[in-house]
């Protein structure tokens, strides 16, 4: 069957650090994949997304990610972290059979320190 | 401005209730979902419907419905028949309903539905 995982449930970082959050999935053919956040009770916001073409997509805020077929993995990367990037993040592919239906990873967390 | 409108944001209901929850879109798109979200688990699809008059089951659909007699709009009731309704609803919306290169799925800010 189809999955994302996400094989960290939380990570925390100094402000300034560099981040890498890891996500690998498991698909019959290239899938199109997604890295989404989601601030505390809210919905979920699109940060980057990879359909084709060039493996390293950039993103939103400053975020990109990097598409690696051979280790089926997506992992979104920021070269230095902000306050205000703590969230919650979620990795996403649609299930095979050409309908958009996106199974997600559990989500990383996100902590960012002073 | 366009986007997804859940409403409402906070909803507490009693066993054995039924309750509805809204989601509105004007962004003229003709797939919409409904997505659960509890502690540690991701989303999981309840729902989703391709076009008007059309929907579909998802991964966790008992105890739940849905109708689509409008593209804005896609409401979920929530029966008595959900065991565990308390979690964190999230609507979304995309252009169409097929994996194609650009249909990415835009989110609402979700309804949480506490079961007292």
């Amino acid at each position: 069957a189809q999955s994302v995982t996400q094989p960290d449930i939380h990570i925390t970082v100094s402000e300034g650090a560099s981040l890498e959050l890891r996500c690998n999935y498991s698909y019959g053919a290239t899938p199109y994949l997604f890295w989404y956040v989601q601030s505390p009770g809210q919905g979920l916001q699109l940060l980057l997304k990879y359909f084709s073409g060039d493996t390293l997509v950039q993103g939103i805020k400053g975020f990109e990610a990097e598409f690696k077929r051979s280790q089926s993995s997506f992992n979104l990367r920021k070269p230095s972290v902000h306050w205000s990037d703590a969230a919650e993040y979620f990795c996403a592919v649609p299930l095979s059979g050409g309908y958009n239906k996106l199974i997600f990873g559990a989500g990383t967390r996100l902590a960012v320190h002073p | 401005d366009g986007g997804i409108t859940q409403s409402p944001k906070y909803l507490f209901r009693k066993e054995g209730q039924n309750v509805t929850l809204s989601c509105e879109q004007n962004l003229n798109h003709d797939a919409m979902y409904w997505y659960r979200q509890d502690p540690g688990q991701g989303l999981r699809l309840i729902y989703y419907s391709q076009i008007v008059n059309d929907f579909q089951k998802g991964d966790i659909a008992e105890g739940y419905s849905v109708s689509r007699e409008k593209k804005e709009s896609f409401p979920l009731t929530v029966t008595s028949a959900q065991k565990n309704p308390t979690a964190f609803y999230l609507c979304a919306s995309s252009i169409s309903g097929l994996a194609i290169s650009g249909n990415e799925q835009f989110f609402g800010p979700g309804t949480r539905l506490t079961v007292l």
